[in-house]
C-alpha cells in the first residue's frame, strides 16, 4: 500500500511569490492535515480537511490556505512568500474521522530567498 | 505553559541500555497519544500510539500513559545506535472529530556504541 505522497519534494522560491504543494493520501484515507516544521517553532498544525471540508485551522495568517478534492487529494497554497516561510511542509493522512493515527508523507522542503 | 512539553535533550545512553523519554500535556480531556521518531532530514515516523492508561508494548518499545498525572512516556529497551533520532510526543488535545495533533518540541536521543 502506497504511503502519503507529496510533491514537489524540494523547491526554491523568491520572496513575494506564491507556492502550491500537493498531497495524495494513503488510499482510502479521507482525512488530510498539513503541518509546518521549522527549527525554531517545531511541528505546527496548519489545517485539516475531511471530505473536502476544512475542519480545523491552526494559527497561521490567511496567506496559508488549502483545499481537498473529491478523491481526497489535497493542496496547500502560500501566497506572498516571506523568508520565514522557509520550512518543511508535511502532509499527513488518517483513515478515520478523529482521534486516529496520522501518517506523514516525506514532506516538501521550501526555501524562500 | 506549553500544551505538550518534552525535555529537548540530548539524552545520551549507551548501546544496550534502556532509554526513557517523557512528555507532559496540559489538557485533561486529551484522548490520543502518539510517539513519532524523526531522523535528521526525514519526516516523522509513527512508533507507538496509546489511548488508555497503562502500558503498551511493541517489540523493544513500551509506551506508558498516566492520564491522572497527564504524563506519557516511551521506553526503548536494548537501545541501538540506529535508535539515535529525535522523538516527538504528539497529543490529540481535542478528542472528537479531529485528527489535529499538538507536538512537543522533541527529545534528541543519542545512543553511544
Amino acid at each position: 500500500k502506497a504511503g502519503v505522497t507529496q510533491t514537489p519534494r524540494y523547491l526554491i522560491k523568491t520572496r513575494g511569490q506564491q507556492v502550491t504543494l500537493s498531497c495524495s493520501p494513503i488510499s482510502g484515507h479521507r482525512s488530510v492535515s498539513w503541518y509546518q516544521q521549522t527549527p525554531g517553532q517545531g511541528l505546527q498544525f496548519l489545517f485539516e480537511y475531511f471530505s473536502e471540508t476544512q475542519r480545523n485551522k491552526g494559527n497561521f495568517p490567511g496567506r496559508f490556505s488549502g483545499r481537498q478534492f473529491s478523491n481526497s487529494r489535497s493542496e496547500m497554497n502560500v501566497s506572498t512568500l516571506e523568508l520565514g516561510d522557509s520550512a518543511l511542509y508535511l502532509c499527513a493522512s488518517s483513515s478515520r474521522d478523529g482521534g486516529n493515527t496520522i501518517y506523514f508523507g516525506e514532506g516538501s522542503w521550501l526555501t524562500v530567498v | 505553559q506549553k500544551e505538550v512539553e518534552q525535555n529537548s535533550g540530548p539524552l545520551s545512553v549507551p548501546e544496550g541500555a534502556i532509554a526513557s523519554l517523557n512528555c507532559t500535556y496540559s489538557d485533561r480531556g486529551s484522548q490520543s497519544f502518539f510517539w513519532y521518531r524523526q531522523y535528521s532530514g526525514k519526516s516523522p515516523e509513527l512508533i507507538m500510539s496509546i489511548y488508555s492508561n497503562g502500558d503498551k508494548e511493541d517489540g523493544r518499545f513500551t509506551a506508558q500513559l498516566n492520564k491522572a498525572s497527564q504524563y506519557v512516556s516511551l521506553l526503548i529497551r536494548d537501545s541501538q545506535p540506529s535508535d539515535s533520532a529525535t522523538y516527538l510526543c504528539a497529543v490529540n488535545l481535542y478528542g472528537g472529530a479531529t485528527n489535529k495533533l499538538i507536538f512537543g518540541t522533541g527529545t534528541l536521543l543519542a545512543v553511544q556504541p
